[in-house]
């Protein structure tokens, strides 16, 4: 597609369950990144994806929250356990490597709600 | 810790009239840009601006850097009740290769009253 595809857009999930949350990114973007972004907060690094490297998991907040992504390709950010603070918009990302200087192209977010 | 603070939080102004917004930041950077959000969900990017460069113009939008004052200003001129948004700066660290996250600001509201 055209864009960063993520689903689902909006979860609701009882706390304590696990979610997944998947994010198709720019076909040739070999970057990809998630953030959070809770309610009149700005964006929170969780992860950054970059072709095969190692990814740089310095932003996830506990051993609760995992990524993994297929080669260039699919990234999937699980959340074990959920917690209510875990309510949120999760955003996907990507881009080309390096600068280029087209910065980031987003997907519209999965809204994360436990109850 | 945050590295982009925009200013004001949030600006309120009437159709037609120039929004201008700032952004601070803490440490050397490679790139700024500025991201628009609508609804808070997905954001777009509105234009990059690299550490050598001054002023960047892009159809409505102006922004400009001082790397002296690490600051950033976004000016949207002829507002219209479309540009009601958050606009949020960030700070890209590195040239490329390495951990490229940027660094997002929390945002000012903009509301453009009709």
């Amino acid at each position: 597609g055209a864009g960063v595809s993520q689903s689902p857009s909006n979860k609701v999930t009882e706390k304590g369950k696990d979610v997944e949350l998947r994010c198709d990114p720019i076909s040739g973007h070999t970057a990809l990144y998630w953030y959070r972004q809770r309610l009149g907060q700005g964006l929170e690094f969780l992860i950054y994806f970059q072709g095969n490297s190692a990814p740089d998991k310095s932003g996830l907040p506990s051993d609760r929250f995992s990524a993994e992504r297929t080669g260039e390709s699919v990234s999937t950010l699980t959340i074990q356990r959920t917690q209510q603070e875990d309510s949120a918009v999760y955003l996907c990302a990507s881009s080309f490597p390096g600068d280029r200087g087209y910065g980031y192209t987003f997907g519209s977010g999965t809204r994360l709600t436990v109850v | 810790s945050q590295q982009g603070e925009e200013d004001p939080q949030a600006l309120s102004i009437q159709e037609g009239e120039n929004a201008t917004m700032n952004c601070s930041y803490k440490t050397s950077i490679n790139n700024l840009q500025w991201y628009r959000q609508n609804s808070g969900r997905g954001l777009v990017h509105l234009i990059l601006i690299r550490s050598n460069e001054r002023e960047k113009h892009s159809g409505r939008l102006r922004v400009t850097l001082d790397t002296s004052k690490k600051s950033s200003s976004l000016l949207i001129t002829a507002s219209r009740a479309a540009d009601t948004a958050s606009y949020f700066c960030a700070t890209g660290l590195y040239s490329g290769g390495g951990a490229d996250g940027l660094t997002f600001g929390k945002g000012t509201h903009l509301i453009i009253q009709p």
